[in-house]
């Protein structure tokens, strides 16, 4: 049962443009929210997250939207760069701040950006 | 810089022998140490939490006598995967979370496992 989804397994984005990268959720429990970056052979990146009482993160070019009715996740990337091309995932937890609270990771988005 | 080291980055081992994967916080300690695992083109799937001083927790599905976690100090926690078979092959990635907060986990760069 995947609990975090992102349906598009790939994106290819223009250098310059915006790139949205989405994700679902299933589990109404969940209530913070993370999206990673990773390249092969590497660990995840953190790059943002939001917690469920708010519906808008943003951090440079960077920002997270939640829809909590819709059970749905967004991260933007404006102006994306030919360096944020990756896989990215998103993750979702129950809690936050406790160390013990275990992240469920998406089949993550492979991006990439054309220069 | 990087808050979490793993090592090897990459073995390579036969089958049957055990590989053992070591995953320390830097500069921060860490009483629990999550250990994940990536299949290619696939997504992390956690497979124990690591908890300093006490029996790691498992995932359903994950053997515990097959993946052996040991949280020997609040600062590494080791992965040993036991009698190594060809599906054992695989990503591995061990993470920590700073101590209170609302910190997020950051992740060791991970070990590609090859089992021959």
């Amino acid at each position: 049962d995947q609990q975090v989804k992102q349906n598009s397994p790939s994106l290819s984005v223009q250098e310059g443009r915006i790139s949205i990268l989405n994700c679902d959720y299933t589990n109404s429990m969940f209530d913070y929210f993370l999206w990673y970056k990773k390249y092969p052979a590497e660990g995840p990146t953190f790059l943002i997250s939001i917690s469920s009482i708010k519906d808008k993160n943003e951090d440079g070019r960077f920002t997270v939207f939640l829809n909590k009715s819709a059970k749905h996740l967004s991260l933007h990337i404006v102006p994306s760069q030919p360096g944020d091309s990756a896989v990215y995932f998103c993750a979702a937890s129950r809690g936050y701040g406790g160390a013990t609270n275990k992240l469920i990771f998406g089949t993550g988005t492979l991006l990439a950006v054309q220069p | 810089g990087a808050v979490v080291s793993q090592h090897p980055s990459r073995v390579i081992c036969k089958s049957g022998t055990s590989v053992k994967i070591e995953c320390r916080s830097l500069d921060f300690q860490a009483t629990t140490m999550f250990w994940y695992r990536q299949f290619p083109k696939q997504s992390l799937m956690l497979m124990a939490t690591s908890n300093e001083g006490s029996k790691a927790t498992y995932e359903q599905g994950v053997e515990k006598d097959k993946f052996l976690i040991n949280h020997a100090s609040l600062t590494l926690s080791t992965l040993t995967v036991t009698s190594a078979h060809p599906e054992d092959s695989s990503f591995y990635i061990c993470s920590a979370r700073f101590p209170g907060g609302d910190s997020p986990l950051h992740f060791g760069n991970g070990t590609r496992l090859t089992v021959t």
